[in-house]
């Protein structure tokens, strides 16, 4: 199976700042890649797909790049909403594996 | 409104068993794949099951034999039955969508299941 590695574990950024979390697959997995958040209590929702397509509703200081192994969100001015875990998965073939999951917390 | 409503979790004993079920309104239930998803206390997110609109099914090495996932589409329902359970299979077990795009959709809220005597 497809092992997908997220760092950093945990990224403390202050309100207003701009967040990069990373995904790395252990072999290429195209732009099937998706990017997932949760927050406390709540089902996970999905924020991207095919690694740069933003999912509906999902604003536009959200943004995905990358294809191949390794991948980047990134968030250009945090807003207290978006505290959250962070999951990439890919879906590239089965099993549909994920990352770890950063946790974005406030600085 | 479009959406997935698990239940079925409770407090088992280990060793025990337990059938969660999954509803699915406001699409067309055939038409996609399912998943189980499950979140131990603390921990990340990991894939548990997969259903396909053929009947076809996948899972984990982790829970192969344990784990039996299955569907009825007259009656939009998706159903995961767990067997000798242990205490690392208690966790929030999601029930999930696969969408045209082949990412995950559309997520329930999730029901718990507690393994413990």
């Amino acid at each position: 199976e497809i092992v997908m590695t997220q760092s950093p574990a945990t990224l403390s950024v202050s309100p207003g700042e701009r967040a990069t979390l990373s995904c790395r697959a252990s072999e290429s997995v195209s732009s099937n890649l998706a990017w997932y958040q949760q927050k406390p209590g709540q089902a996970p929702r999905v924020l991207m797909h095919g690694a740069s397509t933003r999912a509906t509703g999902i604003p536009a200081r959200f943004s995905g790049s990358g294809s191949g192994t390794e991948f980047t969100l990134t968030i250009s001015s945090l807003q207290s909403e978006d505290f959250a875990v962070y999951y990439c998965q890919h879906y590239h073939k089965r099993p549909y594996t994920f990352g770890q999951g950063t946790k974005l917390e406030i600085k | 409104e479009v959406q997935l409503v698990e239940s079925g979790g409770g407090l088992v004993q280990p060793g025990g068993s337990v059938r969660l079920s999954c509803v699915a309104s406001g699409f067309t239930f055939s038409n996609y794949d399912f998943h189980w998803v499950r979140q131990g206390p603390g921990k990340g997110l990991e894939w548990v099951s997969t259903i396909g609109t053929g009947d076809d099914t996948y899972y984990p090495d982790s829970v192969k034999g344990r784990l039996t996932i299955s569907r009825e589409n007259a009656k939009n329902s998706l159903f995961l039955q767990m067997n000798s359970l242990t205490a690392g299979d208690t966790a929030v077990y999601y029930c999930v969508r696969e969408g045209t795009g082949w990412y995950f959709d559309l997520w329930g809220r999730g029901t718990l299941v507690t393994v413990s005597s």
